[in-house]
């Protein structure tokens, strides 16, 4: 079935630092969503991505979904305390949204 | 509007209880999903609902249940519960399709003793 891998699975950065996360489907994708989960909170929706090699900005957050609509990034410029969470990437394939593991950012201030 | 409501926030079940985990939504949106999220890990799909009456398997479904009787509402039933079924629960909604963004609730911890 299809799967949804994201790395890395943990990120320590110093406050300032950039920080990115990919992530990679094992099937080509029809859109790739991502959440952000803050420590004891539940997903929000940050954005949808649909084209191939589509690139989205968001502020300091840079959204990129590859060429083959298989692989897909966050790129976070210049990380500030209140980016800390779980950033997870969620692929649609030819049914269901299928979730990765997320990367935890954790920040020190 | 409220969005996604759970109840309960925390519950902690004896190995052999059941229980319901109740989910409301009041955003009209058609399609519901309750997901389990242990810890450090992703969210795995448990059961699904395209509208009412109508619900479909996830990815985990072996314990659980569920029912879709009103647009509005999508119970999650755990029987039998047991050690692995410890986790958080969300609920979550989107308009059309798994296309639209997903409205998540504030989950349900669970702890299975």
């Amino acid at each position: 079935g299809q799967q949804v891998m994201q790395i890395p699975q943990y990120q320590h950065v110093q406050e300032g630092e950039d920080f990115t996360t990919y992530c990679n489907s094992s099937t080509t994708l029809s859109n790739i969503q991502w959440y952000k989960q803050r420590p004891g909170g539940h997903p929000v929706f940050l954005i949808q991505l649909v084209k191939s090699g589509e690139v989205k900005k968001q502020k300091r957050l840079t959204f990129q979904f590859g060429e083959a609509k298989k692989n897909s990034s966050l790129h976070i410029t210049a990380t500030q305390t209140t980016d800390v969470g779980t950033y997870f990437c969620a692929g649609q394939g030819a049914q269901k949204l299928v979730f990765g593991q997320g990367t935890r950012l954790t920040i020190n201030p | 509007n409220a969005g996604v409501t759970q109840t309960p926030k925390f519950r902690i079940l004896k190995i052999g209880q059941s229980m319901t985990l109740q989910c409301t939504q009041d955003m009209n949106h058609n399609y519901m999903y309750w997901y389990r999220q242990d810890p450090g890990m992703g969210l795995k799909l448990i059961y699904y609902s395209v509208g009412a009456g109508i619900t479909d398997k996830g990815e985990v479904p072996n314990g659980y249940n569920v029912s879709r009787s009103t647009t509005e509402d999508f119970p999650l039933r755990l029987e039998l519960a047991a050690p692995s079924q410890t986790s958080v629960y969300f609920c979550a909604s989107s308009y059309r399709d798994q296309h639209n963004e997903q409205f998540f609730g504030p989950g349900t911890r669970l702890t299975v003793l």
